[in-house]
């Protein structure tokens, strides 16, 4: 089954601790990104990632970072977590990030809820 | 800043009724539109995808229009029913989706 995974899907942790929450697709997607969703401010991206090795910043990047070292796979770090970034955090993926025309959309993970004491 | 509103923020019908959803968009680029229900504590499902060269997709009793000139998307349930209870969210843009902050639909049964 075609499909974009997230794990955790629930998180709770304290200020200061590193984690990394992974996503990981199956559709051999060039294109990545993470978003976070917040009551009243909607989803926001934090980055996203145009192919191996290229990635850049989106709305919201402050306190996060990146990688993607392989095509399947786009985890998101939070080096030094704090209160602040207690949400819901979505990965999502699509085919090629020159589809301009739009030809495809894009597939989303269930979500990872984080919370930060 | 492209900026993308949906309206209404909360609608309740009862089942059976016909019901128009509207997003509206400040940058009238070339870019697809695509519609997406989350339900509570869940993850996004994608609906409907318009491409910037289209004026109109539909999926069962789902049908989403796109006008560019107006800066407007319309999504039109026929017949709805207590399942398609969940918050309806439009996104607009490609490298970066901009997303409105969602209509949460209520049918009764």
């Amino acid at each position: 089954e075609a499909q974009v995974t997230q794990n955790p899907r629930y998180l709770i942790t304290v200020t200061g601790k590193k984690l990394t929450v992974t996503c990981s697709q199956n559709m051999n997607h060039e294109y990545m990104s993470w978003y976070r969703q917040d009551p009243g401010l909607g989803l926001r991206q934090i980055y996203y990632s145009m192919n191996v090795e290229v990635t850049d910043k989106g709305d919201v990047p402050e306190g996060y970072k990146v990688s993607r070292k392989e095509k399947r796979n786009f985890p998101l770090i939070l080096e030094s977590p704090s209160p602040n970034q207690t949400s819901l955090y979505f990965c999502a993926s699509s085919p090629s990030p020159f589809d301009r025309a739009g030809e495809y959309g894009y597939t989303f993970g269930s979500g990872t809820r984080l919370t930060v004491v | 800043k492209q900026e993308v509103t949906q309206i209404p923020a909360a609608l309740s019908v009862p089942e059976g009724e016909n019901l128009v959803l509207n997003c509206s968009f400040t940058d009238s680029a070339i870019y697809n539109l695509q519609w997406f229900r989350q339900d509570p504590g869940k993850g996004l499902t994608s609906l409907l995808l318009i491409q910037s060269s289209q004026r109109e997709q539909t999926s069962g009793r789902l049908n989403a229009s796109l006008d560019k000139s107006s800066g407007r998307s319309t999504l039109y349930i026929a017949a709805s029913q207590p399942g398609d209870s969940a918050t309806y969210l439009c996104a607009r843009g490609f490298q970066k989706l901009v997303f409105g902050t969602g209509t949460r639909l209520l049918v009764s049964p």
